[in-house]
Formats: structure tokens, sequence, C-alpha cells
């Protein structure tokens, strides 16, 4: 079965310092996708990033980094110089592989990340 | 990506009545997602529309309990029937981005409380 582990409940941060999101997956399938998304309290879901299983290398957008490595099942979120806009759910998805349906997404139970002032 | 308008953004409904949710998109897609999240909890994908066919479902979910239409290419509907408060929860539509595979586009949500 699939499956994303996201083990910190909540994160509080205060401004300007860096902050990890974990994330851990399960999966039995070769090919999939890892996304990140954001859902500050107005809601929405707000899209950060896909990977796909192929590609490990480590990605940088602006503040924002993600680590995957496939050894570990791991595909975390780190923010630089953290603000207070940062602060909302973090959630880590999964879909993907030919034994399910490819575009499920299988989300973690979200990191709510507060950042003070 | 896509603009994904929900209606209503919330609404308080008393137990045994239903209520249905509007998504519209601004570019037609094939793909339709309704997802349920629950009070602190995670979401859940309710099921998928597809224009022109039967919704498919997911394991715990059923067409009598959320009855989903899917008219056109950029517009669906999730009822949900017979309400009890174990139904309150957001409940999110989102579609498949055009281009970059299996990325998923969300609306705002509808938040709903069932007294």
């Amino acid at each position: 079965a699939q499956k994303v582990t996201q083990a910190q409940t909540e994160i509080s941060v205060v401004e300007k310092e860096d902050v990890t999101l974990d994330c851990v997956y399960e999966t039995r399938d070769t090919t999939y996708y890892l996304f990140w998304y954001k859902q500050p309290p107005s809601g929405e879901l707000v899209f950060l990033i896909r990977r796909n299983s192929f590609d490990e290398q480590n990605e940088i957008s602006g503040r924002y980094s993600w680590n995957f490595q496939k050894s570990t099942s791991s595909f975390n979120f780190t923010i630089t110089a953290s603000q207070v806009v940062d602060s909302a759910v973090y959630f880590c998805a999964l879909s993907g592989g030919v034994s399910y349906n490819t575009d499920k997404l299988i989300f973690g139970t979200g990191t709510r990340l507060q950042v003070f002032p | 990506s896509a603009v994904i308008s929900q209606k209503p953004s919330r609404d308080i409904c008393q137990r045994g009545t239903s209520l249905t949710i509007q998504c519209q998109v601004d570019s037609q897609v094939t793909m339709m997602f309704w997802y349920r999240q629950q009070p602190g909890q995670s979401l859940t994908l309710i099921a998928t529309a597809n224009q022109g066919s039967e919704a498919t479902y997911e394991s715990g979910f059923v067409i009598d309990k959320f009855p989903i239409s899917r008219p056109n290419l950029t517009f669906s509907t999730l009822t949900v029937s017979n309400m009890s408060p174990e139904d309150s929860s957001i409940y999110l539509c989102s579609v498949r981005g055009q281009g970059a595979k299996n990325i998923q586009y969300f609306g705002a949500g509808t938040r709903l409380s069932v007294l």
C-alpha cells in the first residue's frame, strides 16, 4: 500500500530561522510522484513542487529547497530564513504507479508551521 | 495552472438535508477530483469525475451519499446527501493540470458544518 508519513504535527519557529519539514513515503512502485502543497489559513491548497521517482536532484526555489532521497524514502522540505507569511499547514503527497489510480494523491497528515515575528 | 472556483465557500446545514457544491474551472480539463478534509485531518479522495462517464468512487464513499455530476469539461458538482454531523468537513475540488503530468490544482474548498 502507499503511505505518506509526516511525523511532525506542529513546528514553531521565530522569523529568520531555518526549518525543515520531514516526509517519509512508502510505495512498491518504481514510478511515482511526490508533491508538497501549502494550505494557508484561507484553506486553498497551493502547489509547491512535484518530483518524479527518477529525478533525485535536489531543487531550490528562492527560500524553499527540497531534498529527495530514495535510499531513505524521504522527501524533505526546508524553508530558509522563514517569514510570518510561511505560516500554514504543509502537506506532502504521493501519487503514481501502475497498481493504483495514478492520479490519486495520497496525503500525509500535514505539518502546521507557525512562524512568529 | 488553472483557476478553480468553488461555491459555496462555507455553509451551515441541518441534519438530514443535502448540499450541492459547485466547482467551476477557467479552462477545459479532462479529470476533476473531489476530496474531503475532516477537521484537523488530511485530505482523502472521494471520487474522480471524468466528463461523459460515471464518477469513480474510492473505498468508503458511495454514490448514494455523494452523487457527482460532470456535465461538461469546465464544471462539476458534488452533493452531500442526508447530512449528519460527521459530514462536517472541508470539501475540495481539484483538477489535473494541462501539460505537467499528475499535478493537481485545488479550489479554495467549501467549509461545511452540519448541526
